[in-house]
């Protein structure tokens, strides 16, 4: 199956710097990626729809100067968490498109984020 | 808006048993629904995708099945081993993914 990955699979960051995660489809293109945000024993909730070569679209409630989103080729997407606070403490989930005439979308292992 | 839910949130079986999932959802209108697997902090893995069109997909000891017309999809889980261990989420595809509240499955040995 196709296969997607993120990094780094865990990172610990001191409040007010900026942290970028990265989502890479290592088989396939895909120009279309999704940013999820996962709490503690909650479900999965979409931050964002990632185009390549366009800007994000970001869902209801998310702060697009805040999660800072490029899709800059057809294999790589990058989440930047700007002036990270410890709410944004996350697991944070992506998912890469593929098209076929089932258009399944492959999830990364995720991005354990903690701010200090 | 599409709401999804799982029913248990928690569920406890020995091993060997036969066990069911139930996922739920108001918006009939949808693509497909997708199972997924999570181990305690990892990603999701794919178990298994039902097209709208589909009433069931079977891989292995698993089954899934999708009423969409009652809004409703049930994974079937046979001959359950401690490895089965994890949680276990369903999503709808509509003009976006909509995920379950999940299942914590613990097979004890």
């Amino acid at each position: 199956g196709a296969v997607v990955s993120q990094h780094p699979s865990r990172v610990i960051c001191k409040s007010g710097t900026s942290v970028k995660i990265e989502c890479r489809s290592l088989d396939f293109q895909a120009t279309t990626m999704f940013w999820y945000r996962q709490f503690p024993k909650k479900s999965l909730m979409l931050m964002a729809t990632s185009n390549e070569g366009s800007k994000a679209t970001y869902e209801q409630g998310v702060e697009k100067d805040k999660f800072l989103i490029n899709h800059a080729s057809l294999t790589l997407s990058t989440l930047t968490v700007t002036s990270a606070h410890p709410e944004d403490s996350s697991f944070y989930i992506c998912s890469a498109l593929l098209l076929t005439s089932v258009n399944e979308q492959f999830f990364g292992p995720g991005t354990r984020l903690t701010v200090l | 808006k599409q709401e999804v839910t799982q029913i248990p949130a928690a569920l406890s079986v020995p091993e060997g048993e036969n066990l069911v999932l139930n996922c739920s959802f108001t918006d009939s209108a949808i693509y497909n629904l997708q199972w997924f697997r999570q181990d305690p902090g990892k990603g999701l893995t794919s178990l298994l995708l039902i097209q709208s069109s589909q009433r069931e997909q079977t891989s292995g000891r698993l089954n899934a099945s999708l009423d969409k017309s009652s809004g409703r999809s049930t994974l079937y889980i046979a001959a359950s081993q401690p490895g089965d261990s994890a949680t276990y989420l369903c999503a709808v595809k509509g003009n976006q993914f909509y995920f379950g509240t999940g299942t914590s499955l613990t097979v004890i040995p």
